[in-house]
């Protein structure tokens, strides 16, 4: 059975510019996380999902970062304008929602605003 | 709110010693706790997970390690370390009224030596 599935894996961008990352979860996986991992950190949650809708957004910073989730499966991440401070692993991670279920995590975008 | 605290931010061990790593969290109601490794430019991969029941979790890789309520804390454990237990290791809690929102620690470098 694949994993969570990210792309890309690695992403050079200029700063103000925009960017998008995308993850495909566990087929199954009602619920989906967004993770920012800073260098020499833990992740961090930005966005739950449970099926199509969020239901903790409260560290996602809205002003620049958007999310979706349209069909429930797949979902993509966006930053713009992005700034030199959004450097960073962004993690996706899936689960069933279900209790005592832990969540699987995908390999992360390494995301460079230079 | 909960909080988690990895004590270590690197451990440095000889192959085939044992090692310790001390995670401690706070939280005003109960929790569930994790372990996470981290393989260079991987995601990460669950390594055992406290729920209830046994305080002494047995995990994945050889690892294990015991929930102390009184002192709060989570540490990991392996009699016997081999080079490629070389990674970062995240202890995470969760609580039973927000399950999937996870609190990591900041991490513990592993560095294991022949």
């Amino acid at each position: 059975e694949a994993g969570v599935v990210q792309s890309p894996r690695y992403k050079i961008i200029e700063k103000k510019q925009p960017v998008a990352f995308w993850c495909n979860p566990i087929s199954g996986h009602n619920t989906l996380y967004w993770y920012r991992q800073n260098l020499g950190q833990g992740p961090e949650l930005l966005i739950r999902y449970e099926n199509e809708e969020a239901v903790d957004d409260s560290q996602l910073p809205k002003d620049r970062f958007s999310a979706e989730r349209l069909k429930g499966v797949d979902s993509t991440l966006k930053i713009q304008p992005a700034e030199l401070g959004d450097s960073a692993v962004y993690l996706c991670a899936s689960s069933t929602g279900r209790a005592n279920t832990e969540a699987f995590f995908g390999q992360g975008t390494r995301l460079t605003v230079v | 709110a909960q909080s988690v605290t990895q004590l270590d931010s690197q451990v440095p061990v000889f192959e085939e010693a044992p090692v310790e790593l001390r995670c401690n969290y706070s939280s005003s109601v109960s929790v569930y706790l994790f372990w996470y490794v981290q393989y260079p430019n991987q995601g990460l991969q669950l390594l055992l997970k406290y729920l209830s029941g046994s305080t002494l979790v047995k995990g994945i890789n050889g690892f294990e390690a015991e929930f102390n309520k009184s002192q709060t804390s989570f540490h990991l454990r392996k009699p016997s370390v081999h080079i490629s237990d070389t990674a970062e290791y995240f202890c995470a809690v969760t609580t039973t009224d927000s399950w999937g929102k996870l609190q990591f620690g900041a991490g513990t470098q592993v560095v294991v030596t022949p």
